[in-house]
């Protein structure tokens, strides 16, 4: 079936320091993937999108990487801020235009 | 504030009794979905509109669960006969096609 997961649930990082998400998912004919952020009580953020057809896309402080031969996913932040603490998660769009998501790492800036 | 609007935005409930959610969307975006999470989940999808037609739903969404859209434009949620694993944080989000979704800040629901 169709999942989409992540391989640690907590990521510490020093203040300053770059900081990689990962995700793994299993559905190869996905072809959208999308990284959100979720601070606690609020809805989850759109931060960056890519599509199968790219294998890296940057935004402002954020680069998205995907790896279809290996169907993995991260997300890299430079130079991680106190405002970047929230729990981060990857979705793919599945052949019916669903978001199917993992259940997040929490990331955890240190001082 | 244009982005998506959830209310309310926590209520408590007695088990069984019937509760409903409003979500208004981005006033151009076509698409609204409805999720439910729980804590430490991602989100699970619900169910989703294209403009006041309910084109998918899941098989979370059993039948105490209903959904409308009535003009195109808000949508309701409401779940009859609450339970105590309705407890969860239900979120909408919506999108013009299949861009991005955006998501409201969601509604706690709390069942006791």
């Amino acid at each position: 079936g169709e999942s989409v997961g992540l391989h640690l649930p907590t990521l510490s990082v020093q203040e300053g320091d770059n900081s990689i998400i990962n995700c793994a998912y299993s559905n190869s004919a996905s072809d959208y993937f999308i990284w959100y952020k979720q601070e606690s009580g609020k809805g989850p953020q759109f931060i960056i999108d890519i599509r199968s057809n790219m294998d890296k896309r940057q935004g402002q402080r954020v680069t998205v990487l995907l790896n279809k031969t290996v169907k993995h996913l991260s997300l890299q932040i430079a130079a991680t801020q106190p405002g970047d603490s929230a729990v981060y998660f990857c979705a793919e769009r599945s052949s019916n235009y669903q978001l199917i998501w993992g259940a997040g790492t929490k990331l955890i800036i240190k001082p | 504030d244009t982005g998506v609007s959830q209310n309310p935005r926590h209520k408590i409930t007695k088990r069984g009794q019937n509760v409903t959610f409003r979500c208004d969307p981005i006033s151009e975006h076509n698409r609204l979905y409805w999720y439910r999470q729980t804590l430490g989940q991602g989100p699970e999808f619900l169910t989703y509109f294209q403009n006041e037609a309910q084109l998918e739903k899941s098989r979370l969404l059993s039948d105490r669960f209903s959904a409308e859209r009535p003009k195109g434009s808000f949508s309701t949620l409401e779940i009859q006969r609450t339970e105590q694993g309705d407890s969860a944080m239900y979120l909408c989000a919506s999108s013009f096609d299949v861009t991005e979704a955006f998501f409201g800040q969601g509604t706690r629901l709390t069942v006791v």
